[in-house]
């Protein structure tokens, strides 16, 4: 068990440019998910993946976010004309098939910052 | 989603014991009460979950109340370590509920 890893952490980009992000989870976990957090307050949640169907989007995720889970492994998040209100955490957490507690296993997050 | 009211920042002397609370008046059969920790510069950490009895694991114990309308983590022995923003989260039970909804948590510091 390696954890959830996050690729790249930290990503400073300019207004207008697009970014993508790459979360791999725990290899044995069919559930993925992406969460967004600003300073100061807890992370937010924006989708997830129970194997490669993209299952759940939250409003927050608007037409400039696309989230993919092509073999049901890892998964890409990425960020098309970027905004300064973009600049947040991006977080990635895993799990195992719902057993009604279920935790899920975050990673460290990306940083992005926009400019 | 049900909401949890917890304080926003509690401090506990390094060694002793520390009770956090979360009041969830607004919680339902099928919610399961959650804690998450998040340390500085890291992603949310899984602490405990409970459904109706009082759970106890390595990191930490929690207590729900007979009513289920408040709960309290139980962490034994604070370290330094555990200085964090400790969420308490509401999970519905039913199978496809499966995000997590995070509130702004408490700040716990812990005095040397």
């Amino acid at each position: 068990d390696t954890g959830v890893s996050q690729d790249p952490r930290h990503k400073i980009t300019k207004r207008g440019q697009n970014v993508t992000f790459r979360c791999d989870p725990i290899s044995e976990h069919n559930r993925l998910y992406w969460y967004r957090q600003t300073l100061g307050q807890g992370p937010e949640f924006l989708t997830y993946f129970q194997n490669e169907a993209q299952l759940e989007k939250s409003r927050l995720l608007s037409d400039r976010f696309s989230a993919e889970r092509p073999k049901g492994s890892f998964s890409t998040l990425e960020i098309q004309r970027t905004e300064q209100g973009d600049s947040a955490m991006y977080l990635c957490a895993s799990s195992r098939d719902w057993t009604g507690g279920g935790e899920q296993y975050f990673g460290p997050g990306t940083r992005l910052t926009v400019t | 989603d049900a909401k949890t009211t917890q304080p926003n920042s509690m401090e506990s002397n390094e060694e002793e014991p520390v009770h956090l609370p979360c009041n969830h008046s607004t919680i339902s059969g099928t919610d399961y009460i959650h804690w998450y920790r998040q340390l500085p510069s890291q992603g949310p950490e899984y602490v405990i979950h409970g459904l109706t009895s009082n759970v106890n694991n390595r990191m930490a114990s929690l207590a729900i109340a007979e009513d289920r309308k408040s709960s309290t983590l139980i962490l034994h022995r604070a370290t330094l370590r555990d200085a964090a923003v400790y969420y308490c989260i509401l999970r519905d039970g039913n199978f496809g509920n499966e995000k997590l909804t995070f509130g702004t948590g408490t700040r716990l510091t812990i005095i040397p």
